[in-house]
């Protein structure tokens, strides 16, 4: 089983619709991300959170809002999806005191189609 | 120039032979560096860090070259297997919330 899971791993919506995507770890770690990966682009960072009480907007946050229900949960809202919200969005992890190992260790990632 | 830029290939090259390729970055401030590998339709893995000057894990060797301001990926020996896109990753500051990604150098083994 994979230590960083994401669920669902593929959907397709519609534009205005709300959609959730879910992340779990059982890898321990306090730092949880998420990115979104487009063709011709970078892996881009929307939002992270160092503990449960901790949310901070990454590059590209307009659109987006997280939930940290948990140290091993981080979700990832779409409000009103929108279709140049189509990407593969990787979730990750990172261990608290590493602070520049470099080291990130994703998901398997979910690919979103917005129509 | 670009926070990180690479060439995004495609480089297809036969099993066997040498490949390498190159990253360039803007912030000379940037202490460390990393390889990451994605296979299709799959999540990006590290491959290699790079601290000082360069770093040597088997057929994988990854260059530093701060006065021009790049990082080189060597592969040795390549592998059917070593078939993947390979991301350079530069932070811009302390945390992992600071990396930045390339575009990826897509590399395809041929048999």
């Amino acid at each position: 089983d994979a230590d960083v899971t994401q669920t669902p791993r593929n959907r397709i919506t519609k534009t205005g619709k709300r959609i959730m995507l879910e992340c779990s770890q059982t890898k321990g770690h306090d730092r949880m991300y998420w990115y979104r990966q487009d063709p011709g682009l970078g892996l881009r960072l929307i939002y992270y959170s160092f503990d449960v009480k901790d949310i901070n907007k990454g590059e590209i946050s307009d659109g987006y809002s997280v939930s940290r229900q948990a140290q091993a949960k981080f979700s990832l809202s779409l409000e009103s999806a929108i279709p140049n919200q189509t990407a593969l969005y990787f979730c990750a992890t990172s261990p608290l005191g590493e602070t520049n190992t470099g080291e990130l260790f994703f998901g398997e990632g979910s690919r979103l189609t917005v129509l | 120039r670009k926070e990180v830029e690479q060439d995004p290939g495609p480089f297809n090259v036969p099993e066997g032979a040498t490949v390498a390729f190159n990253c360039t970055y803007s912030n000379s401030a940037s202490q460390s560096f990393f390889w990451y590998r994605q296979d299709c339709r799959k999540e990006p893995k590290l491959l290699m860090s790079v601290y000082s000057s360069g770093n040597e894990d088997g057929r994988f060797t990854a260059q530093l070259n701060r006065a021009s301001q790049y990082i080189s990926l060597l592969i040795r020996d390549s592998k059917l297997s070593d078939s993947a896109t390979y991301l350079c990753v530069v932070p811009q500051d302390f945390g992992n919330e600071k990396l930045t990604f390339g575009t990826g150098t897509r590399l395809t083994i041929i048999p």
